[in-house]
């Protein structure tokens, strides 16, 4: 079946830091890949998703290239903000029923200023 | 509406029995998913509902789960004779067809004592 394993957290990170988080999946077939975002007291955002290999979704400043040789979807932001603490969650859907997501377990980004 | 709203936000109740739980779609999203989120873990696709197609209720843990939605409009998610384990964040989203961005609701944070 399909699975998402991302980066355990906490990342506690100081403003303007690099930012990379994980993300590897096992999937069938041919998998859309997304990055969801929580802040706090929020429901979950669509970051950026990628629909086929060597994709790169992007937005705010984060990006997410689609990796199919090594099945990875790391997310990464060049300066972080205070502003992006939040929950971050790597996605997929696949197969025969695309709109079903799986979804990894969550890492918590905190920033400092 | 603006967005995804679901109610209550928060619901406390005794082991044994039942609750329900509200979730208003974005007008015009023919799409509708729940989905849990028990602690530590990612999300748990639950079901499915597009249009007046038969729902997909393939994520249901147990028969004490049931969803229904009227149309294209308001979803209730009904858990029969709580129990511990059924603790969580239940989420739902919406999106404009199968296969669309998702939106999520803020969820509701079910607590079974």
């Amino acid at each position: 079946g399909n699975s998402v394993t991302q980066m355990e957290g906490p990342v506690t990170l100081s403003e303007e830091a690099f930012l990379t988080i994980n993300c590897t999946y096992t999937a069938t077939g041919y998998p859309s890949l997304f990055w969801y975002v929580q802040y706090p007291g929020e429901g979950l955002q669509l970051l950026l998703k990628a629909t086929k290999a060597d994709d790169k979704g992007s937005n705010k400043g984060f990006e997410a290239t689609y990796r199919k040789e090594t099945t990875s979807f790391h997310l990464e932001k060049g300066s972080v903000q205070v502003s992006d603490s939040a929950v971050y969650f790597c996605a997929l859907s696949s197969g025969g029923s695309n709109y079903k997501l799986t979804f990894g377990k969550g890492t918590l980004l905190t920033v400092n200023p | 509406g603006a967005g995804v709203s679901q109610s209550p936000s928060n619901k406390v109740t005794e082991k044994g029995k039942d609750v329900e739980l509200r979730c208003d779609p974005i007008s015009g999203h023919t799409a509708l998913y729940w989905y849990r989120q028990r602690l530590g873990q990612g999300l748990e696709f639950l079901i499915y509902f597009q249009g007046n197609s038969a729902p997909d209720k393939s994520g249901l843990p147990s028969d004490r789960f049931s969803a229904e939605r009227t149309g294209e409009s308001v979803s209730t998610l009904t858990i029969q004779r709580t129990q511990q384990e059924d603790s969580a964040v239940y989420l739902c989203a919406s999106s404009f067809g199968a296969e669309e961005t998702q939106y999520f609701g803020p969820g509701t944070r079910l607590l079974v004592l």
